[in-house]
C-alpha cells in the first residue's frame, strides 16, 4: 500500500495520559499536514511540515500538543495530559511541493482518539 | 476571512437525481478549491478540484461550478447513486499559504434507491 498510513487507527486513553500518533506519508511527498476532525465537522488544520521543518502551527495546537518529523520522513503527534475535549479524529495528509501550485493532498485513514 | 461556509448540512436525493452542494468563501487569496468525499471511518479523498481561472470543471458525473465574483462554488453530482452516499467537504487553499486546506463543515448526502 503506497498511501498515507496512520497508526494506531483507534486509541482510547484515560484523561491525563499522554498519547502519540504516527503518520507515514507517501514516500516522495515532502509536505506533511496534521488535521483534527470532530464529529460532524470538517477537518481543521493543526500543523504543517516541509521536509523536517515545522513551518506553521495553528492556534488550535495548544502547548500540550507537539509534532515532529525527524529526517523529513514519518511524523509523530503527541498530546500530553489528554483532556476529554481532545477526543477527535486526527488526520494526516501529505503532498508534493510544487512552487506556488497546489497539488492534491492525500489523507490517511486517521487515528480516532477517545479520552475517557 | 479564513472560513468556508457550506450548505446544506444534509441532503437526501433519489437515485438518478441531481445532488447540489454549495460553498462560499471570503478570502480572495484562495486559488484552489477542492471537493473531498469521506466515507465513515475513512479519511477524506479528493473528488474534483478547480482553480479560479475557470468557471466549470467536469469529471464524469461530478461538476464544479465556480463564480469568482460571488465568491461561491458548488458541486453537482449527476445521476446520483446509492454508492455516492457519503459526507462531502468543500475546501479552499492558497498557494502562498503552504497549501493548507480550509474545510467547510460538510454535507451528509444520502441517495435513496
Amino acid at each position: 500500500d503506497t498511501g498515507v498510513s496512520q497508526d494506531p487507527r483507534h486509541k482510547i486513553t484515560k484523561r491525563g495520559q499522554n498519547v502519540t500518533f504516527r503518520c507515514d506519508p507517501i514516500s516522495e511527498h515532502n509536505r506533511l499536514y496534521w488535521y483534527r476532525q470532530t464529529l460532524g465537522q470538517g477537518p481543521e488544520f493543526l500543523t504543517y511540515f516541509q521536509n523536517e521543518a515545522q513551518l506553521e502551527k495553528s492556534r488550535l495546537l495548544s502547548d500540550r500538543f507537539s509534532a515532529e518529523r525527524p529526517k523529513g520522513s514519518f511524523s509523530t503527534l503527541e498530546i500530553q495530559r489528554t483532556e476529554q475535549g481532545d477526543s477527535a479524529m486526527y488526520l494526516c495528509a501529505s503532498t508534493i511541493n510544487r512552487v506556488l501550485v497546489n497539488t492534491e493532498a492525500f489523507f490517511g485513514q486517521g487515528t480516532r482518539l477517545t479520552v475517557v | 476571512q479564513q472560513q468556508v461556509k457550506q450548505s446544506p448540512q444534509s441532503l437526501i436525493v433519489q437515485k438518478g437525481g441531481i445532488s447540489i452542494i454549495n460553498c462560499a468563501y471570503e478570502n480572495t487569496a484562495f486559488d484552489y478549491f477542492p471537493w473531498y468525499q469521506q466515507f465513515p471511518g475513512k479519511g477524506p479523498a479528493l473528488l474534483i478540484a478547480i482553480r479560479p481561472d475557470v468557471s466549470e470543471k467536469k469529471e464524469g458525473r461530478f461538476t464544479i461550478s465556480f463564480n469568482k465574483s460571488a465568491k461561491q462554488f458548488s458541486l453537482h453530482i449527476m445521476d446520483s447513486q446509492p454508492g455516492d452516499s457519503a459526507t462531502y467537504f468543500c475546501a479552499a487553499s492558497f498557494s502562498g499559504g503552504y497549501n493548507k486546506l480550509i474545510f467547510g463543515a460538510g454535507t451528509r448526502l444520502a441517495v435513496h434507491p
